[in-house]
């Protein structure tokens, strides 16, 4: 199986801060890679496709860059609406693999 | 706007079987891959496999010996079947859809349903 791994575990930022996740395969998945968002009680939701790739409707301030194994996804300006916990997933091959996730949360 | 419902039991009995049904509404169930994801409370997400519309599966081989997917395309439902469940095996279930133009990436999800094993 490819192992996810992301830093930092947890993160603390305030309002209008850029925010950067880093997720790192345990080998190399090309650009097989999506972000997730998840909320508490709630089901994720796809952020990033393609490791790059804006999913639709989803605001610009996200952002997502990388391939091989080293992968971010960078929030530009934080709203109180992105705090939340985040996902690495890879998509690269069998089983798919989810990193453990990342929580943003206010500082 | 495709919209995704987990059902079934929501307290199964250790080493029974564990069986939940995802129905698909506002679009067709045909020509997407389909999957299921599992998360213990407070923990990660595990995606637990996928099946295509042709009845094509793909199992995570943790839980290969126990788990069946199959598909109802007349339903427009999806299943999955999770054999001889033990506590570990209590988890939110999450269904969800592997967009057909997102690289794999699963872009539309159930709201999740609650699965506790215990007697």
């Amino acid at each position: 199986d490819i192992q996810m791994t992301q830093s930092p575990s947890s993160v603390s930022a305030s309002v209008g801060d850029r925010v950067t996740i880093t997720c790192r395969a345990s080998q190399g998945i090309s650009s097989w890679l999506a972000w997730y968002q998840q909320k508490p009680g709630k089901a994720p939701k796809l952020l990033i496709y393609a490791a790059s790739s804006l999913q639709s409707g989803v605001p610009s301030r996200f952002s997502g860059s990388g391939s091989g194994t080293d992968f971010t996804l960078t929030i530009s300006s934080l709203q109180p609406e992105d705090f939340a916990t985040y996902y690495c997933q890879q998509a690269n091959s069998f089983p798919r693999t989810f990193g453990p996730g990342t929580k943003v949360d206010i500082k | 706007q495709v919209q995704l419902q987990e059902s079934g039991p929501g307290l199964v009995k250790p080493s029974e079987t564990l069986s939940l049904t995802c129905t698909v509404s506002g679009g067709s169930i045909s020509s997407y891959y389909w999957s299921w994801i599992r998360q213990p409370a407070g923990k990660g997400l595990e995606w637990i496999g996928r099946i295509y519309t042709s009845g094509s599966t793909n199992y995570n081989p943790s839980l290969k010996s126990r788990v069946t997917m199959s598909v109802d395309t007349s339903k427009n439902q999806f299943s999955l079947k999770l054999s001889s469940v033990t506590a570990a095996d209590t988890a939110v279930y999450y269904c969800a859809r592997v967009g057909g133009s997102t690289a794999y990436g699963m872009d539309v999800w159930g709201q999740g349903t609650t699965v506790t094993v215990s007697s």
